[in-house]
């Protein structure tokens, strides 16, 4: 999609702080929806997913959130650590297509 | 368990030259396999996606190509590469349209 060719968002976070990364989808047959965190250099690796049937789920240090009236999700990294500076995917399972990507960077 | 190779980690190859990149996975049988691309500081596109041995969907047209010789094999070819072909390549499997996991990726620099 256009997506793929855009600079990726920024969010800069102050180390202890907590960081909030937004993602919209557009099909509203998605029913399941996933994370990953991109380390440079790297592959991106799954974090934590979501179904439709669920508004809220919680990991460790992560918690997704999904709005299925606005077709929104986001993912809120508690207590955020210089290990989690890295680029965030969301994607869903209907269409395959990953967001655009928002890259964290954790000030010390 | 299941693992997934990719190889070459880096390449350097002239404008016009030809490529294989090849993604194989082990541990599991009849995944579905995916190539994406990601230019520097991009997000990911999707390349090609493969449901079965010999089925290959293209999502953008280029001089790009795939093929599926195996269950468990996918490799990503060109007859003749292009500058704008310079990217990271990332092979990814799944089981069904769920969780994809990556492979470590191909740095390709056309030169």
């Amino acid at each position: 999609g256009e997506s793929v060719g855009l600079h990726l968002p920024t969010l800069s976070v102050q180390e202890g702080d907590n960081s909030i990364i937004n993602c919209a989808y557009s099909n509203s047959a998605s029913d399941y929806f996933i994370w990953y965190k991109q380390e440079s250099g790297k592959g991106p690796q799954f974090i934590i997913d979501i179904r439709s049937n669920m508004d809220k789920r919680q990991g460790q240090r992560v918690t997704v959130l999904l709005n299925k009236t606005v077709k929104h999700l986001s993912l809120q990294i508690a207590a955020t650590q210089p290990g989690d500076s890295a680029v965030y995917f969301c994607a869903e399972n209907v269409d395959m297509r990953f967001g655009a990507g928002t890259r964290l960077t954790v000030k010390p | 368990s299941q693992t997934i190779h990719q190889w070459p980690a880096t390449l350097v190859q002239p404008v016009g030259s030809p490529l294989s990149l090849e993604c194989t996975v082990e541990g599991t049988s009849n995944p579905n396999l995916y190539w994406y691309r990601q230019a520097a500081g991009r997000g990911l596109q999707l390349l090609f996606y493969s449901v079965g041995i010999g089925q290959i969907s293209s999502e953008v047209p280029q001089n790009l190509s795939a093929s599926r010789p195996q269950d468990r094999q996918f490799i990503l070819s060109s007859k003749k590469l292009l500058l704008s072909d310079s990217g990271f390549y990332l092979c990814a499997w799944s089981v069904g349209s769920y969780e994809q996991y990556f492979g470590p990726g191909t740095r390709l620099t056309v030169t």
